[in-house]
């Protein structure tokens, strides 16, 4: 099963600054198809996390253009460009698609 | 509107049972592998259960295995999460999700129901 490690646990960020999010797994996730299957999810308080990003660096429609994922292999990275209010809350890795599917501790973004 | 809704919920003494429920609409249900995830209080994410579209395929979490069972019917466009054994440490909300890995197909999670076991 592959463990998969957030960092930072929290992260305060400034109005119109920048945020970067690690995830790290403790195996490849490129799977045998060549593929890999990261997501990543961003959950405000008292709501149902929402995907923002898949398979590692597509962004999901709606999702506006400063947030961006990328990496490859092990590593991977949630960066914001520019923090807006609505940004603030947890985000979450989750890999996939073999289970059991795990997710990332999570990392809470806080203005 | 493409949505999940989770209910059955509530408060069990250790040892006892539930079954949520979880009801699709908005799309079609019968095409999605369907899971189910849990969040304890204040605490991160755990997928539980996934279970394959016609429901012949199921997989469980270690830490679930011979007490929860996840189970579909297609006809009602509903997924279920029978709980038996409950134990204090299994208190969270519980979400139903889709979880899937494309732009063209939904991923999308319910508003969670909460377990309470005390």
């Amino acid at each position: 099963d592959a463990v998969m490690t957030q960092s930072p646990l929290s992260l305060p960020v400034t109005l119109g600054q920048p945020a970067s999010i690690s995830c790290r797994s403790g195996e490849s996730l490129v799977r045998s198809d060549g593929e890999i299957y990261l997501n990543w999810y961003h959950q405000r308080p008292g709501h149902s996390p929402r995907r923002l990003i898949y398979r590692a660096s597509k962004r999901d429609s709606g999702v506006p253009d400063r947030i961006s994922g990328s990496g490859s292999g092990t590593d991977f990275t949630l960066k914001i460009s520019r923090m807006e209010a609505e940004d603030a809350g947890i985000y979450y890795c989750m890999e996939g698609p073999q289970w059991p599917l795990t997710f990332g501790g999570g990392t809470k973004v806080e203005i | 509107e493409v949505q999940l809704a989770e209910s059955g919920g509530g408060l069990v003494q250790p040892g006892g049972s539930l079954r949520l429920s979880c009801t699709a609409s908005g799309f079609t249900f019968s095409n999605y592998w369907m899971n189910w995830v849990r969040q304890t209080p204040g605490q991160g994410l755990e997928w539980l259960a996934h279970i394959n579209p016609d429901g012949s395929e199921t997989n469980h979490v270690d830490s679930v295995k011979g007490r929860f069972t996840i189970s579909r019917d297609n006809a009602k466009s509903s997924l279920y999460l029978q709980m038996n054994g409950l134990r204090v440490e299994d208190t969270a909300v519980y979400f139903c999700a889709t979880l899937t890995w494309t732009g063209d197909v939904f991923d999308i999670w319910g508003q969670g129901t909460t377990v309470t076991v005390s």
